[in-house]
């Protein structure tokens, strides 16, 4: 079964450094996407991404977050100076399609900790 | 505005009960899709269905069923003869048309099944 790969699982950053949340999608996926979870909370969207640029964000995607396809394997999430308020587990998605036909399929998640 | 309703925050039952999650939306879209996942403690969001809004033929696999009732704006998620591996939080989810491909996610139930 194809997967969605997430790396880090986990980071601790201090605040204020940068972070860089790497995810591989599903090799013939054309659509990706960055949610997040803060805890205990429920899963928001933050921005999705096709044919390398942004198609959609959301209120919480500030000027802090990028999102970058450096290869053609690879999807970052960028957080530029990170705070408290930013810890959550953040989740990698992709689908083959933008209405998500086949459904949408999740990585592992990284937890980040803003200390 | 979408929205996505899980009035269930916890749901706790003995092995062998049947169990019903309720998911009621809201959306202004007559073209829309509604989703389940489920998120056992390892935290990964594993998808378990996705439903058209013109597809109101309820759905049976193996121990789960939705039933979908746009009346009522509900996708109700039932496990039938639960399992202790069934306990995990589930999450209802909503994309509309207009608004692009991103999942609105409902609070999230959790569910926990006893021995």
């Amino acid at each position: 079964e194809p997967e969605v790969t997430q790396t880090p699982s986990h980071q601790v950053t201090q605040m204020g450094q940068e972070v860089i949340l790497r995810c591989v999608p599903i090799s013939n996926h054309l659509y990706f996407y960055w949610y997040r979870q803060i805890l205990g909370q429920k899963v928001e969207f933050l921005v999705s991404f096709y044919n390398n640029e942004i198609s959609e964000k959301s209120e919480i995607f500030d000027d802090q977050f990028s999102v970058e396809r450096p290869d053609g394997s690879n999807f970052t999430l960028k957080i530029r100076s990170t705070k408290l308020e930013d810890s959550a587990m953040y989740f990698c998605a992709s689908s083959e399609d933008s209405r998500g036909i086949y459904g949408y399929t999740f990585g592992s998640g990284t937890r980040l900790t803003v200390v | 505005a979408q929205k996505v309703t899980q009035a269930q925050t916890e749901i706790s039952v003995v092995e062998k009960e049947d169990v019903t999650l309720d998911c009621v939306y809201e959306t202004r879209d007559t073209t829309y899709y509604l989703f389940w996942y489920k998120q056992p403690p390892s935290g990964e969001l594993v998808f378990l269905i996705r439903r058209n809004s013109f597809d109101e033929q309820n759905e049976i696999s193996g121990r789960y069923s939705w039933n979908f009732q746009k009346s009522t704006s509900s996708f109700n998620f039932t496990i039938t003869a639960s399992q202790v591996v069934d306990s995990a939080v589930y999450f209802c989810a909503l994309s509309e048309l207009t608004s692009g491909s991103r999942l609105t996610f409902g609070e999230g139930t959790q569910l926990t099944v006893n021995p």
